[in-house]
């Protein structure tokens, strides 16, 4: 079964507008999520935890469980932003990583 | 701290062969983590070691093994190679805290691009 479900594959923003890349998970517990970026030519990165709650680089993300969704969220997006973001989550009691199909961001100047 | 390394970079393998690729943990990381991501997809976890020893397995068939080393490092190995096995495979390490719990972040490595003809 699919936990964790990014419903853009791809998505084009202008620089300065707000950007929000969905994500929806299928797990009855309590589940920890993630967000993880993958910047051109580098190796993946965790880029925010929702238990912490902070802002990473301006993105967000608020843990919505009635509505099972996690999304990234930034109010201006900025040209260093285009990158591969998958969400994932990781299982009470477990420590592997469940990946999304990721979205492709691209911020156009 | 060189974080985590992989190799090799590439390897192309013909169906039915084996491979082996290895990785070696970011420094003070005792966990090792492996994930396939196939083209256009998310990494898919296949298997955890700590302690020498495989901890967590996802659905993955028997083909697909492991070990861990004493300085944390790792190997996966896969049997019998399928055309369906190309992909990017990945390494992830973590730690585990004073407290007794996992750290929450994995730490990725580059990948290994493995291509079965």
């Amino acid at each position: 079964a699919q936990r964790v479900t990014q419903p853009e594959k791809l998505l084009s923003v202008f620089k300065g507008a707000p950007v929000e890349l969905k994500c929806n998970y299928s797990y009855s517990g309590s589940p920890e999520l993630f967000w993880y970026v993958q910047y051109s030519r580098q190796r993946l990165q965790l880029l925010l935890r929702h238990i912490s709650r902070e802002s990473i680089k301006g993105f967000t993300a608020d843990l919505n469980k009635g509505e099972t969704s996690f999304h990234l969220k930034k109010p201006f997006a900025q040209e260093e932003d285009s990158a591969m973001y998958y969400c994932a989550l990781i299982e009470a009691g477990a420590n592997n990583l469940f990946f999304g199909t990721g979205t492709r961001l691209t911020v156009i100047p | 701290d060189a974080g985590v390394t992989q190799s090799p970079t590439h390897l192309i393998k013909t169906r039915g062969q084996q491979v082996t690729l290895r990785c070696s943990p970011k420094s003070g990381h005792d966990t090792v983590s492996w994930y396939q991501q196939a083209l256009g997809q998310g990494p898919q976890f296949i298997f955890q070691y700590y302690e020498e020893e495989e901890r967590q397995r996802g659905n993955f068939p028997d083909r697909f093994s492991g070990h861990q080393f004493p300085n944390y490092s790792s190997e996966l190995n896969v049997n019998a190679l399928l055309l369906g096995d190309s992909a990017l495979y990945l390494c992830a390490s973590s730690f585990l805290t004073s407290g007794g719990a996992r750290s929450y972040e994995q730490y990725f490595g580059p990948g290994t691009r493995l291509t079965v003809t």
